[in-house]
């Protein structure tokens, strides 16, 4: 079975600097792997995906995040975050045979 | 594409009677999912079909709970007997199974709300 795990609940940062969302995973089978995020009242928007080619994925709006089986991790990074980056964020692993698990969210907040 | 559709955008019962809700996916996607998202929580898996097949269906979903898909394309969901508890926002989402790595395309959601 697969699952995931987002480490922080929330997250805040300042206008202008990095950002890591953190997300590990846990899957029987090669996962693919999704950053989707929600924007407030707004419905979920794919940001990027990763489906074992290259291990470092670009996303939309300047996110990438790096797949890392060795520590089962995905985490999501932006070197400078900007004040429309505030929304809910949530980590997605997936497996051929199943069904795609959501993790619990991450909360970003960008203070100016 | 028309994205995926779901109907109706909100809708407010009372406790203990039926409700039902339409999603319509992306015409040439063979896999459609539920997913049910209370405030300041991720979508938690309800059931999902491949074509016409209901082939996983979570703890989550009660027997008042059903969800069908026909003839593989439109599905609905319905709930019986309503509680204050099924208050929340029920999501509609579809891929193309086969094809690596495709992800969920969402719809806009349908909110209930249970008095």
């Amino acid at each position: 079975a697969q699952s995931v795990t987002q480490l922080d609940s929330h997250v805040s940062v300042s206008e202008g600097t990095p950002v890591l969302l953190r997300c590990n995973y846990s899957s029987s089978y090669s996962p693919s792997l999704f950053w989707y995020v929600q924007h407030p009242n707004k419905g979920l928007q794919l940001l990027l995906k990763y489906t074992s080619a290259a291990t470092l994925v670009k996303g939309i709006n300047g996110f990438e995040a790096e797949f890392k089986k060795s520590e089962t991790s995905f985490h999501l990074t932006k070197p400078s975050a900007h004040m429309s980056d505030a929304a809910e964020y949530f980590c997605v692993v997936s497996d051929p045979l199943r069904d795609m698990r959501f993790g619990a969210g991450t909360r970003l907040t960008v203070k100016p | 594409d028309t994205g995926v559709s779901q109907n109706p955008r909100h809708k407010i019962t009372k406790r203990g009677q039926n409700v039902t809700f339409r999603c319509d996916p992306i015409s040439e996607h063979n896999r459609l999912y539920w997913y049910r998202q209370t405030l300041g929580q991720g979508p938690e898996f309800l059931t999902y079909f491949q074509n016409e097949a209901q082939l996983e269906k979570s703890r989550l979903l009660s027997d008042r709970f059903s969800a069908e898909r026909p003839k593989g394309s439109f599905s609905t969901l319905e709930i019986q007997r309503t509680e204050q508890g099924d208050s929340a926002m029920y999501l509609c989402a579809s891929s193309l199974v086969g094809r690596v790595g495709s992800p969920l395309h969402f719809g806009n959601g349908t909110r209930l709300t249970v008095t």
